[in-house]
């Protein structure tokens, strides 16, 4: 079943501005990570943020995660045309040495306009 | 340098064809994935195969078969093609050691299946 769900499921704003993607998810996680997929590519990974961390940030991206409420919030500052693209996160690892995986929402459209 | 290579990116066929999907990992990655991405960007995974074994098999029709020659490789069969197999197939990797949790994409092959 699906763990996280990003939203919204599609946002638009104008270059500049800041953009703030949310992940809601179900149950504990040893870690929770961003993805990036641009229009027509496969999934990059921007940021990793651990359970027992509540903060971090990496150049322009700010994660913030909030494991009481069980959500974490993907923030891009100063955003870009070039940030265009679907924000992915994805929660785990489930299972257990070789076996563990990650469980993907389905994305949140990011459209900056210039 | 391609970390994630998976051919064709495009791939048109009909109903009732068998076609193969390839993929090859030069990030000397231990544990490969085929994930299946809807067309709500829904990210599903379908195997996890780990030093060319299998891990994890999701409940997937068994007209999809997965092989890994070796821990570099694992290609995706699919026989008797339906409207339904239409999506886009990611190939990843990852390496089980240490706390590696962030998982590499290639960049999808797009499957239409007419």
């Amino acid at each position: 079943s699906q763990q996280g769900e990003e939203d919204p499921q599609a946002l638009s704003i104008q270059e500049g501005e800041n953009a703030t993607m949310n992940c809601s998810y179900k149950t504990s996680i040893n870690n929770l990570q961003w993805y990036r997929q641009n229009s027509g590519r496969g999934l990059v990974h921007l940021i990793l943020i651990r359970s027992n961390e509540r903060e971090k940030h990496s150049g322009r991206l700010r994660v913030t995660l909030d494991t009481s409420k069980k959500s974490s919030s993907l923030l891009i500052t100063a955003s870009r045309a070039a940030d265009t693209a679907s924000y992915f996160c994805a929660t785990g690892p489930w299972g257990s040495g070789s076996a563990r995986q990650l469980t993907f929402g389905s994305g949140t459209q990011l459209t900056v306009l210039p | 340098d391609t970390a994630v290579s998976q051919t064709p990116k495009y791939l048109v066929t009909q109903m009732g064809n068998d076609k193969s999907i390839k993929c090859e990992q030069n990030l000397g990655h231990d544990t490969m994935y085929w994930y299946k991405q809807d067309s709500k960007k829904f990210l599903k995974i379908m195997f996890s195969y780990n030093n060319k074994e299998l891990i994890i098999n999701e409940t997937v029709p068994n007209r999809f078969s997965p092989k890994s020659p070796d821990k570099a490789h694992l290609n995706l069969h699919i026989n008797s093609l339906e409207l339904g197999d239409s999506a886009v197939y990611f190939c990843a990797s990852r390496h089980t050691g240490g706390s590696g949790n962030t998982i590499y994409f290639g960049e999808g092959s797009w499957l239409t299946v007419v």
